[in-house]
């Protein structure tokens, strides 16, 4: 079945490092989704990306989608504390249940 | 305020008591789904339901049932908790199964 693979697992940055998580699907994907979850919090949307090459930013947040939607990336340019949490990508392969990679736990220290 | 609410937001309850998560959403969705959450495994799906009296299996279901009687509830039961079953819950709501979701704010459950 379906799978969605998230790399690394776990990333600890110093406060204004930059910071990079991996998303990869085993199938074409119709989109890709993004969600934060802060420590002790639930998942909130962040973004979807759609379109094959797509790339989105959100402040110091870009978030690129691979030419073959197979692949996605987050980066945050100049962590800072508040970018602490986990962050999911979640695909979605023509309409089925969104399938969520494990996430990318993220820990700044200042 | 779009919202998805789930109660009891923590339990602590003993081997083979019944127990029922609610989950009510105010935002008219038609698709709704319960995810366990537990380290190193990411968000895992129980159950989820297309529509009133439409549910059908995630990828962990077992041990667990749900229904869908109304359009905004989707209750979780554990008829018969075990330890294994100790994780974060959470009710999860959008358009339908590949949009934006929006997700309650958990509920911690430990069965002893």
């Amino acid at each position: 079945g379906q799978q969605v693979m998230q790399i690394p697992q776990y990333q600890h940055v110093q406060e204004g490092e930059d910071f990079t998580t991996y998303c990869n699907s085993s199938t074409t994907l119709s989109n890709i989704q993004w969600y934060k979850q802060r420590p002790g919090g639930h998942p909130v949307f962040l973004i979807q990306l759609v379109k094959s090459g797509e790339v989105k930013k959100q402040k110091r947040l870009t978030f690129q989608f691979g030419e073959a939607k197979k692949n996605s990336s987050l980066h945050i340019t100049a962590t800072q504390t508040t970018d602490v949490g986990t962050y999911f990508c979640a695909g979605d392969q023509a309409g089925t249940a969104l399938i969520f990679g494990k996430g990318t736990t993220l820990s700044v220290s200042s | 305020e779009a919202q998805v609410t789930q109660n009891p937001r923590y339990l602590i309850t003993v081997t083979g008591k019944k127990l029922t998560v609610t989950c009510s959403q105010n935002m008219n969705h038609e698709y709704m789904s319960w995810y366990r959450q537990d380290p190193g495994l990411g968000l895992r799906q129980i159950y989820y339901s297309m529509n009133v009296e439409v549910t059908d299996k995630g990828d962990v279901p077992e041990g667990y049932k749900v229904s869908r009687k109304e359009k905004r509830n989707f209750p979780l039961i554990l008829e018969s908790p075990s330890p294994n079953q100790t994780s974060l819950y959470f009710c999860a709501s959008s358009q339908g199964p590949g949009n934006t979701i929006y997700f309650g704010e958990g509920s911690w459950l430990t069965v002893v």
